[in-house]
């Protein structure tokens, strides 16, 4: 049984580029929630995704953006790139929105470098 | 005020030690606690789940004061292994509130 799977691993781009980050959530989950961890930080919440709708959103700027698809894989996209924008990007699924109160299991992450 | 505050760390102990962090939340609301375990350049991994009556497994021992508004992870007989960053999550409505981690490094 497959846990949250993400792609790419690492990605480099340069600044003012646009990146889209995937993830696939683990079997049985409809649920998929973004994290940012920046170097020495711990994880700050972006969005939430359910029913292909955002359901929560933490305090980060419109040029953060998402999808969640029907078969509830999501993608996150990032416009403008800047070098503050260099972190590690994990994706946590769950079954339904309020399911956090259990604990996420989170994705291996993508390890994102702006230039 | 961040919503979640550690221990700055890092903590450095020898084998067998025991130690504790701690970590205070600001937010009230905040119904479910948690303690990760993040390796280097790793996801972080849910190590436990924080309740008031306490949690126990194995060597590692959590409790939370919700009168205090605080969580606390014990280690017992510490491990080389134990190595990595602690991070405290508090949260509620399906979102996580992270500390921003304590490194523990232990040596033999």
């Amino acid at each position: 049984d497959a846990g949250v799977t993400q792609s790419p691993t690492h990605l480099i781009k340069t600044r003012g580029q646009q990146v889209t980050l995937r993830c696939s959530p683990k079997s049985g989950h409809d649920t998929v929630s973004w994290y940012q961890q920046a170097l020495g930080q711990g994880p700050q919440f972006i969005f939430q995704y359910y029913e292909e709708e955002e359901r929560q959103r933490g305090n980060f700027p419109d040029r953060f953006s998402g999808h969640q698809f029907p078969n509830y894989s999501s993608e996150l996209n990032v416009n403008a790139l800047l070098l503050g924008d260099s972190a590690l990007y994990l994706c946590a699924s769950s079954s339904g929105p309020g399911q956090g109160a259990h604990g996420y299991t989170f994705g291996s992450g993508t390890r994102l470098t702006v230039v | 005020r961040k919503e979640v505050e550690q221990d700055p760390g890092p903590f450095n102990v020898p084998e067998g030690a025991t130690v504790a962090f701690n970590c205070t939340y600001s937010n009230s609301a905040s119904q479910s606690f948690f303690w990760y375990r993040q390796d280097c350049r790793k996801e972080p991994k849910l190590l436990m789940s924080v309740y008031s009556s306490g949690n126990e497994d194995g060597r590692f021992t959590a409790q939370l004061n919700r009168a205090s508004q605080y969580i606390s992870l014990l280690i017992r007989d510490s491990k080389l292994s134990d190595s990595a960053t602690y991070l405290c999550a508090g949260g509620s409505q399906g979102n996580l509130i992270f500390g921003k981690g304590t490194k523990l490094s232990v040596k033999p």
